[in-house]
């Protein structure tokens, strides 16, 4: 499979907590992108970075990028409620989008 | 916009049944693709398309069958459903971000119980 895999598979935090997720990969990619999932839900795209690019950064979310270690991490800052969600990281190599296994974040008020 | 939209929401089949599950997009994006979600196994690529006329397996395609005759629509078609093929199943679409990467818009899914 060529799936990533998230780490935790379950966080529980504190609302204005920082959550931090994990992704590792197995092959090389074009770009890594992470989406969320509330419950019952679609996925929605949140933060896209490049495989040349270590650093992204949009509002609350920072994603970093290590191709040498083949993982990403996303931070989400100041942590609110409506974070409550499940995150997933996508390897894009060509056309086609592998999705890891999820992190579900539960952010307590 | 309606976006993605994914019809049938729910179904239940018998082993053996068929059906389609629909898939249409009015955003004019070349790129769709089917997944389905299984608890603990995330999301996995069935069958994807890069436009009109052209289609490949992703990496769980056995038991599917898709066709991409117009821009808008890509329905995933069971012949013969299996219980192991009970899931949820999500539609996606594409676009070029502004770095000029593709990303994805869901629809709302389609949760298949197959007895």
């Amino acid at each position: 499979s060529q799936q990533g895999e998230e780490d935790p598979q379950a966080l529980s935090i504190q609302e204005g907590e920082n959550a931090t997720m994990n992704c590792s990969y197995k092959t090389s990619i074009n770009n890594l992108q992470w989406y969320r999932q509330n419950s019952g839900r679609g996925l929605v795209h949140l933060i896209l970075i490049r495989s040349n690019e270590r650093e992204k950064h949009s509002g609350r979310l920072r994603v970093t990028l290590d191709t040498s270690k083949k993982s990403s991490s996303l931070l989400i800052t100041a942590s609110r409620a409506a974070d409550t969600a499940s995150y997933f990281c996508a390897t894009v190599t060509g056309n086609q989008f592998y999705f890891g296994t999820g992190t579900s974040l539960t952010v307590i008020p | 916009n309606a976006g993605v939209t994914q019809t049938p929401k729910f179904q239940v089949l018998k082993t053996g049944q068929s059906m389609t599950l629909q898939c249409a997009q009015d955003m004019n994006h070349e790129y769709m693709s089917w997944y389905r979600q299984d608890p603990g196994m995330g999301l996995r690529l069935i069958h994807y398309s890069v436009g009109a006329g052209i289609t490949d397996q992703g990496e769980v395609p056995n038991g599917y069958n898709v066709s991409r005759s117009t821009t808008e629509d890509f329905p995933l078609r069971l012949l013969s459903a299996a219980p192991s093929q009970t899931s949820v199943y999500f539609c996606a679409s594409s676009y070029p971000a502004p770095s000029g990467a593709n990303v994805l818009t869901f629809g709302a899914g389609s949760r298949l119980t197959v007895l």
